[in-house]
């Protein structure tokens, strides 16, 4: 099982429509969890962490399961300014290292008007 | 402006002759990586570097050196470059410490397209 594993899409979506993604990890001491964004040929951005009890700003909603060891995220009212492709993002704890940060392959997302 | 800043931007080169991709940070942090991204393959961490004068290998190496003699610089050497190395990079810094904590978000480069012929 991959580190970090994504859905690559690309997830053509209307303009308006709600979307969700998700990611599932595989090392269950994963500690902190993120989503960035990427727009075509720019640096990948913060967009959100992603705390236990689930966290929401403005049309975007992230959530965690540690259970099922995945992590989703959802954007309601998409804009055509939504179209990135969206990185998962988790920070693994080693004993002899400072914590370590794996990046899942990314969502593609295409907001279609 | 806080900012992670690398040069050169774009660059085509021949095999076999060495360059350098220089980065540099504004905001005092401690933790410095490169990753190289690839269709399909996703950013992969090349080194990194937890403060001045120390490195680590990250999970693809090979091929690259890289230098923290200053806490704002971490510049990518390829001593050799190869077609294989053909790859968009990218410089990022965070404080030390748990990535996640609060404010210690993880900033990146613009990037740096490399073509090597």
């Amino acid at each position: 099982r991959k580190e970090v594993e994504q859905d690559p899409g690309p997830f053509n979506v209307p303009e308006g429509a709600t979307v969700a993604f998700n990611c599932t990890y595989s090392n269950s001491a994963s500690q902190s969890f993120f989503w960035y964004r990427q727009d075509c040929r720019k640096e990948p951005k913060l967009l959100m962490s992603v705390y236990s009890s689930g966290n929401e700003d403005g049309r975007f909603t992230a959530q965690l399961n540690r259970a099922s060891q995945y992590i989703s995220l959802l954007i309601r009212d998409s804009k055509l300014s939504d179209s990135a492709t969206y990185l998962c993002v988790v920070n693994m704890a080693f004993m002899n290292r400072d914590d370590k940060i794996i990046f899942g392959k990314g969502t593609r997302l295409h907001i279609l008007p | 402006e806080a900012q992670v800043t690398q040069n050169p931007r774009y660059l085509i080169t021949v095999t076999g002759k060495k360059l350098t991709v220089t980065c540099s940070q504004n905001m005092n942090h401690e933790y410095m990586s490169w990753y190289r991204q690839d269709p399909g393959l996703g950013l992969r961490q090349i080194y990194y570097s937890m403060n001045v004068e120390v490195t680590d290998k990250g999970d693809v190496p090979e091929g690259y050196k890289v230098s923290r003699k200053e806490k704002r610089n971490f510049p990518l050497i390829l001593e050799s470059p190869s077609p294989n190395q053909t790859s968009l990079y990218f410089c990022a810094s965070r404080l030390r410490g748990l990535a996640g904590a609060a404010g210690n978000e993880q900033f990146f480069g613009p990037g740096t397209r490399l073509t090597v012929l």
